[in-house]
């Protein structure tokens, strides 16, 4: 099984919502990646996790705030969002460091309003 | 720091006709360099990648890449496109703290 899954495929929150994003690999991946990308323009890394610990946060505003409950299992909560937020949120995943690539989701389009 | 850029934001081909998509790198040290697909409201999906050894990969979908180091280029190659591979692709290369670098990204359009 290579396949990262997200959830949901849509999300259209208001400013003044908290939502959560879903992400979730049964390959035994033990580092998973929480990328923003707008139209037409490549991936931005946000969050790092690596053997269950944040290990890179690119300077991400506060709201939005990862988890990663276990090592198949990534979260992004969403709170107080602002309209230019509004993008594809990519899952991915890796076996490790190195020479390895990333795994993809499908991932999330939100859009707020 | 790594990094990979792609000099055409716009490639078109004909079907059957053979494809190139470029992409040169700047690293330090040995690269590690992949090349990703891109399909509209979808993920990513991997096609290949050169770590070491030879200098011809082969990938997915028939897709091919050539690492020149002399150049410092891995352009991404199919012999006969498809109307199918109409996409946007992206190169990458690992950074030294293992993130990946992507390039600004091509459009392909393959034309019947």
């Amino acid at each position: 099984d290579t396949e990262v899954t997200q959830t949901p495929k849509h999300l259209v929150m208001g400013m003044t919502n908290k939502k959560s994003l879903k992400c979730e690999q049964h390959m035994g991946h033990r580092a998973m990646y929480w990328y923003k990308q707008k139209a037409k323009k490549p991936p931005e890394l946000m969050f790092v996790y690596s053997y269950e610990k944040l290990s890179i946060n690119e300077s991400v505003p506060s709201r939005f705030s990862p988890e990663c409950p276990n090592s198949s299992l990534l979260n992004l909560h969403l709170h107080a969002l602002q309209p230019e937020d509004s993008a594809l949120y990519l899952c991915a995943s890796t076996q490790g460091q190195g020479s390895y690539e990333q795994y993809f989701g499908p991932g999330t389009r939100l859009t707020v309003t | 720091a790594q990094s990979v850029a792609q000099p055409e934001d716009q490639v078109n081909v004909a079907e059957g006709n053979p494809l190139t998509v470029k992409c040169t790198y700047s690293v330090s040290g040995n690269p590690y360099l992949f090349w990703y697909v891109q399909y509209p409201n979808r993920g990513l999906q991997f096609l290949l990648k050169y770590i070491t050894g030879d200098n011809l990969v082969k990938g997915s979908y028939g897709f091919e890449a050539e690492f020149n180091k002399s150049q410092t280029s891995f352009h991404l190659k199919k012999p006969s496109a498809l109307v199918s591979d109409s996409a946007l692709y992206f190169c990458a290369v690992r950074e030294l703290n293992n993130d990946m670098r992507f390039g600004a990204g091509t459009r392909l359009t393959v034309k019947p």
